[in-house]
């Protein structure tokens, strides 16, 4: 089952523009992290978050963990084209090591 | 450093028959996880093998097993295929496993008809 829930399922921006998507999960975590995947390929990792961690940046994009809310968003700024992909939130739960559950994903779609 | 490897990326199977599934993780990565990706269910974990030991599994049926070798390679075998069975299946890789960013391959398709 899916551990956690993203929101916006589908997002559609021009760009330039900043996309948003917002990530829920249900029991207590060690880490989350975010993942790229374009159609048909597989996982890019873009970014590692602890649960002691509550914001961190990388590049363009901008990760924010709030635990308390069991909730993460990941901010893509200033988005291109090729940002055109699904983004999933992973998260790996205290006790389950490396065994990671997924959010459904969002599809974002970045229109030149 | 070469990423995580799969291999074939593409497959077409027959009910009944059954499939074996390669992956080589990143060098120095001792954990090597399976994942299977459907329309319908999402991304979902099979199993999690670190120093050739089934560390941690998903719940799927016994006809999915993965084994580990000495060097870190990882193989995931289906049984008894059924369309059901037919999904984007991603080796994935990380240090130690816990607590450690994981890295996928770019997985293989598989077409049970």
């Amino acid at each position: 089952s899916q551990q956690g829930e993203e929101d916006p399922q589908a997002l559609s921006i021009q760009e330039g523009e900043n996309a948003t998507m917002n990530c829920s999960y249900k029991t207590s975590i060690n880490n989350l992290q975010w993942y790229r995947q374009n159609s048909g390929r597989g996982l890019v990792h873009l970014i590692l978050i602890r649960s002691n961690e509550r914001e961190k940046h990388s590049g363009r994009l901008r990760v924010t963990l709030d635990t308390s809310k069991k909730s993460s968003s990941l901010l893509i700024t200033a988005s291109r084209a090729a940002d055109t992909a699904s983004y999933f939130c992973a998260t790996d739960e205290e006790t389950s090591g490396s065994r990671l559950t997924f959010g459904e994903g969002t599809q974002l779609t970045v229109n030149p | 450093k070469a990423g995580v490897t799969q291999t074939p990326r593409y497959l077409i199977k027959t009910r009944g028959q059954q499939v074996t599934l390669s992956c080589s993780p990143i060098s120095g990565h001792r954990s090597v996880s399976w994942y299977q990706q459907t329309p319908g269910q999402g991304l979902q974990f099979l199993f999690e093998y670190f120093s050739e030991t089934q560390r941690n599994k998903g719940n799927f049926p016994g006809r999915f097993s993965g084994r580990q070798f000495s060097n870190s390679r990882s193989e995931m075998n289906v049984s008894t295929l059924e369309l059901g069975d037919s999904a984007l299946y991603l080796c994935a890789s990380s240090l130690v496993g816990y607590g450690n960013t994981i890295y996928f391959g770019e997985g293989s398709w598989l077409t049970v008809v």
